[in-house]
C-alpha cells in the first residue's frame, strides 16, 4: 500500500533555529497538507498546497512557517526561528482528490529546547 | 464553520464486548466524515469515511459507522473488541465549500481489558 513518508522521526533543536521537516507524498497525489499535534491538544490544521501554491492555511501558519514542493517528490515546512511552543508532532498528508480521504504520514515529532 | 465533538476522552471496553465511540459534528454544508486510528508511537490511519453515499459506512477492522444528519452524529461501532483495537480514535469532518480542511475531534482514547 502506497505510503507518506516523513522524515526524520525525531528531531530536537534549540530555540530560535531553524528546522525543515521532509515528507515524500504519495506520488500520483496532487494535494498536500501539514498538521499539527500539540502534545495533549488536538491535530490542528496548518496549511493546504495544490498546484505549487498554498490553497488555504490556519492562523497558526504565520511568518515564520513556509512550505515548498522544491522537486517532483518531496514536500517541506519550514520553520524560520523556532518556538518553545512549536514541540509537537508535524503530520504531513497527501490526497489525490479533494474529500477523499488523507494518507497521513507517520509524523515527525519535534521538540525545541 | 465545522467542528467535531467527540464525547468521550476514554472507553474501556472488555475484550469480545462491543464498542462504541461517540461522535457529532456541527458543519454549514454537506460533509465529509471520516475515522482515523492512531497506534502509539504510528501515523493516522483511515478507518472508515463517509462521502454522501450510503449512511452506514464499513471500515477496516471491523469497524463501521453511521452517519444520522437528523442527530449530527457519525458514531463508531465495533460489535466486538480486539487486544489491537487499543488506540487513540479521531473523529474528523471536512467540508467541501471549506476546501479541503479537516477538523479533529478531541479523540477517544480506546482501552481494551482482557
Amino acid at each position: 500500500e502506497p505510503e507518506v513518508t516523513q522524515t526524520p522521526s525525531h528531531q530536537v533543536t534549540q530555540m530560535g533555529q531553524e528546522v525543515i521537516l521532509r515528507c515524500v507524498p504519495i506520488s500520483n497525489h496532487l494535494y498536500f497538507y501539514w498538521y499539527r499535534q500539540i502534545l495533549g491538544q488536538k491535530v490542528e490544521f496548518l496549511v493546504s498546497f495544490y498546484n505549487n501554491e498554498i490553497s488555504e492555511k490556519s492562523e497558526i501558519f504565520d511568518d515564520q512557517f513556509s512550505v515548498e514542493r522544491p522537486d517532483g517528490s518531496n514536500f517541506t515546512l519550514k520553520i524560520r526561528s523556532t518556538k518553545l511552543e512549536d514541540s509537537a508532532m508535524y503530520f504531513c498528508a497527501s490526497s489525490e482528490v479533494i474529500g477523499r480521504g488523507y494518507t497521513f504520514g507517520s509524523g515527525t515529532r519535534l521538540t525545541v529546547v | 464553520a465545522q467542528s467535531v465533538t467527540q464525547l468521550d476522552s476514554h472507553v474501556s471496553v472488555s475484550e469480545g464486548t462491543p464498542v462504541l465511540l461517540r461522535c457529532n459534528y456541527s458543519s454549514s454544508y454537506s460533509p465529509s466524515l471520516f475515522w482515523y486510528v492512531q497506534h502509539p508511537n504510528k501515523g493516522l490511519q483511515l478507518l472508515l469515511k463517509y462521502t454522501s453515499a450510503a449512511t452506514l459506512v464499513k471500515g477496516i477492522n471491523g469497524f463501521e459507522a453511521e452517519f444520522k444528519k437528523s442527530e449530527t452524529s457519525f458514531h463508531l461501532t465495533k460489535p466486538s473488541a480486539h487486544m489491537s483495537d487499543a488506540a487513540e480514535y479521531f473523529c474528523v469532518v471536512s467540508e467541501g465549500n471549506a476546501g479541503n480542511m479537516l477538523t479533529f475531534g478531541g479523540g477517544t482514547r480506546l482501552m481494551v481489558k482482557p
